[in-house]
């Protein structure tokens, strides 16, 4: 069985401030590591994923997730947050490869930027 | 490319009731998954198709149930519908085990 915990479930941050989401997981085998992102009234969006490499991942509006495997940790970090970065963010994980994609979910992130 | 489309958006049913949710995958994609989103939670995994056939489910009621098309399009049905079945419902598709993608949803309220 897997769980994700995100440890904080809203994070109010300053347009301009760098901004952390915290996302610990567990499981029993191997995982591929996912953050999604969900604004107002929409879908999910993929934001960034870790399945193998190097243990740093980026995406391209600046959003960066780092693998820790001893810390079984996949927290998400910005240096600077715009306004439209007003969000609700989801850590998941699947298993890896033949294991399956169904997605375990955390309970969310909501990302408040002021001006 | 055309990414994953579901219908309708909004859907307001009664207790008892039965629903029928559908969504078209993703170009390419031939496994559909779907999910239950209660408000304020994250997703739950309800269960997946590949190939026409259940593919893996979640810890929900027989109740729930699915179909997966040969075009890969899914249906998802809900019957004696209850007010926790409240919720927006999202389907997501990939090829094979690949990474998810997401449709916008279907919002459902039951009264």
């Amino acid at each position: 069985a897997q769980s994700v915990t995100q440890l904080d479930s809203q994070v109010p941050v300053f347009e301009e401030a760098p901004v952390e989401l915290r996302c610990n997981y567990s499981s029993s085998v191997s995982v591929y590591l996912f953050w999604y992102v969900q604004y107002p009234n929409q879908g999910l969006q993929l934001l960034l994923k870790y399945l193998s490499g190097s243990t740093l991942v980026e995406s391209i509006n600046g959003f960066e997730a780092e693998f820790n495997k001893s810390q079984t940790s996949f927290h998400l970090r910005k240096p600077s947050v715009h306004i439209s970065d007003t969000a609700e963010y989801f850590c998941a994980v699947s298993g890896s490869g033949a294991a399956g994609n169904k997605l375990t979910f955390g309970g969310g992130t909501r990302v408040l930027v002021k001006p | 490319e055309t990414g994953v489309t579901q219908s309708p958006t909004h859907l307001i049913k009664t207790r008892g009731q039965q629903v029928t949710l559908r969504c078209s995958s993703q170009s390419g994609h031939n496994t559909v998954s779907w999910y239950q989103q209660a408000l304020g939670q994250g997703p739950q995994f309800i269960f997946q198709y590949y190939r026409e056939e259940e593919n893996g489910r979640g810890n929900f009621p027989p109740r729930f149930s699915g179909l997966q098309f040969p075009n890969y399009s899914s249906e998802l049905n809900v019957n004696a519908l209850e007010l926790d079945d409240s919720a927006l419902y999202l389907c997501a598709s990939s090829f094979e085990t690949d990474t998810q993608y997401f449709g916008p949803g279907t919002r459902l309220t039951v009264l």
